[in-house]
């Protein structure tokens, strides 16, 4: 079974542009979850979709938002980016019910801003 | 914020059993603790989680307290390639609200 993807791997963007990240979950997964990972911060949860909806949000600001299609894929999407958004964006997935409960990840996106 | 505390950073021998603890003595009734690691550049990886009594899979075994305030991940036998990030998470079982901590960096030397 493949695992989570994650596009692109590495990103530049200039302060004051936008950006769209992109995660495929594992086959039947119906769970998505985006984190924020800093040297200064660690892993930051930003934001979870189960079936095309918002199910559970963190404490980030509203430039960052996140969306499902109806095959489980979710992109996130930060608008006027900040020098302090670089970091690697991890996205995990999981079958979303209480029984199994394991998330996996993938090997994220290193997005810098310059 | 993050629910556990774990040292910075262990070392470990290889072919010794490796040893982290954690602690999460605010722990509610109906939180689990996970266990995840991260090798450099990589995501995290699920390695076990549990509630109250030990559990043991391929790659680990995990030790909590009876009190739950408590616990120990223990790779029974480390290899270099167990050198990563670990975190302990205490979280409700489909919560994918996770808050990591900052981890221990675990150090297998030859």
């Amino acid at each position: 079974k493949a695992g989570v993807t994650q596009t692109p791997r590495y990103l530049i963007k200039t302060r004051g542009q936008q950006v769209t990240l992109s995660c495929s979950p594992i086959s039947g997964h119906r769970s998505v979850s985006w984190y924020q990972q800093t040297p200064g911060q660690g892993l930051q949860f930003l934001f979870e979709y189960f079936s095309e909806t918002q199910r559970n949000k963190g404490n980030f600001p509203g430039r960052f938002s996140g969306r499902q299609f109806s095959n489980s894929r979710s992109e996130m999407n930060v608008s006027t980016l900040e020098l302090g958004d670089s970091a690697l964006y991890l996205c995990a997935s999981s079958a979303g019910t209480r029984a199994l409960a394991e998330q996996y990840f993938g090997p994220g996106t290193r997005l810098t801003v310059t | 914020d993050a629910k556990t505390t774990q040292p910075t950073s262990m070392d470990c021998a290889e072919g010794r059993a490796a040893n982290l603890p954690c602690n999460h003595s605010t722990i509610s009734g109906n939180e689990y603790v996970y266990w995840y690691r991260q090798i450099h550049s990589q995501g995290p990886q699920y390695i076990i989680h549990g509630l109250k009594n030990n559990e043991t899979n391929e790659m680990a075994s995990l030790i909590i307290t009876e009190d739950r305030k408590s616990s120990t991940l223990i790779l029974p036998h480390a290899t270099l390639r167990d050198t990563a990030v670990y975190y302990c998470i205490v979280r409700v079982e489909g919560d994918n609200d996770m808050r990591f901590g900052a981890g221990t960096r675990l150090t297998v030397k030859p």
